[in-house]
């Protein structure tokens, strides 16, 4: 069965500094999403993917799926305390386009 | 913007008490489900819905029960709750449209005592 890995686990950075959280599947990818939680609280959809080379931005980070559609990069330029909290990747099942599975998350701490 | 509103952010409960968890949705999406989150495992689904009175089980259904008497609004039912159903529980909504996202609600974080 298809499984999404992340990395890293968690991760602190500085305020203003450049961070890449990433996504591996197991298999071809059919739509990739980025969600991000905030501790104690719902996920916030942040950007979805589809194509093999697609790069998507807003406002700060940005994300792509590669070309073999098998892993996807979130890159946060500039990152402020604002950008601090649980990062989640989500992907199509392929046998059943209503669901979803999402990888473990990336736990995200800026440091002003 | 699709709101899915969760009935409680916080819930304590009993052990062996029977537990409601309510969602309701304001876009007029077929499918909506709940999950779980605990540490370590990550998200888990609980049940799911195609339709009004349509349900199917996720991966761990055990324990619990739903439903889906209108189409904007999903209860998860705890039958007799038990300390391991101490959880963050999170309701999604997503259209029947292929490729696009499902939609959360905050969340209710439930602690049986």
């Amino acid at each position: 069965s298809q499984e999404l890995e992340q990395s890293p686990q968690s991760l602190i950075v500085q305020e203003g500094k450049n961070l890449t959280i990433n996504c591996t599947s197991s298999k071809t990818l059919y739509g990739l999403y980025w969600y991000k939680q905030k501790y104690g609280e719902g996920l916030i959809f942040l950007m979805m993917l589809q194509k093999g080379g697609e790069e998507k931005s807003h406002e700060k980070i940005t994300a792509k799926l590669d070309e073999k559609k098998q892993q996807s990069s979130l890159h946060i330029t500039a990152s402020q305390p604002s950008h601090a909290g649980i990062y989640l990747c989500g992907a199509d099942k392929k046998t059943s386009y209503d669901k979803v599975i999402f990888g473990p998350g990336t736990s995200l701490s800026v440091i002003p | 913007d699709v709101k899915v509103t969760q009935s409680s952010r916080y819930l304590v409960k009993r052990t062996g008490e029977k537990v409601f968890l309510e969602c309701v949705q304001d876009m007029d999406h077929e499918n909506m489900f709940w999950y779980r989150q605990d540490p370590g495992l990550g998200l888990r689904l609980i049940y799911f819905s195609y339709d009004v009175k349509m349900k199917e089980k996720g991966d761990i259904p055990e324990g619990y029960s739903v439903s889906r008497e209108k189409k904007e609004r999903f209860s998860l039912i705890l039958e007799s709750a038990s300390t391991n159903q101490t959880s963050m529980y999170l309701c999604a909504t997503h259209s029947d449209r292929f490729n696009q996202p499902q939609h959360f609600g905050d969340g209710t974080r439930l602690s049986i005592l």
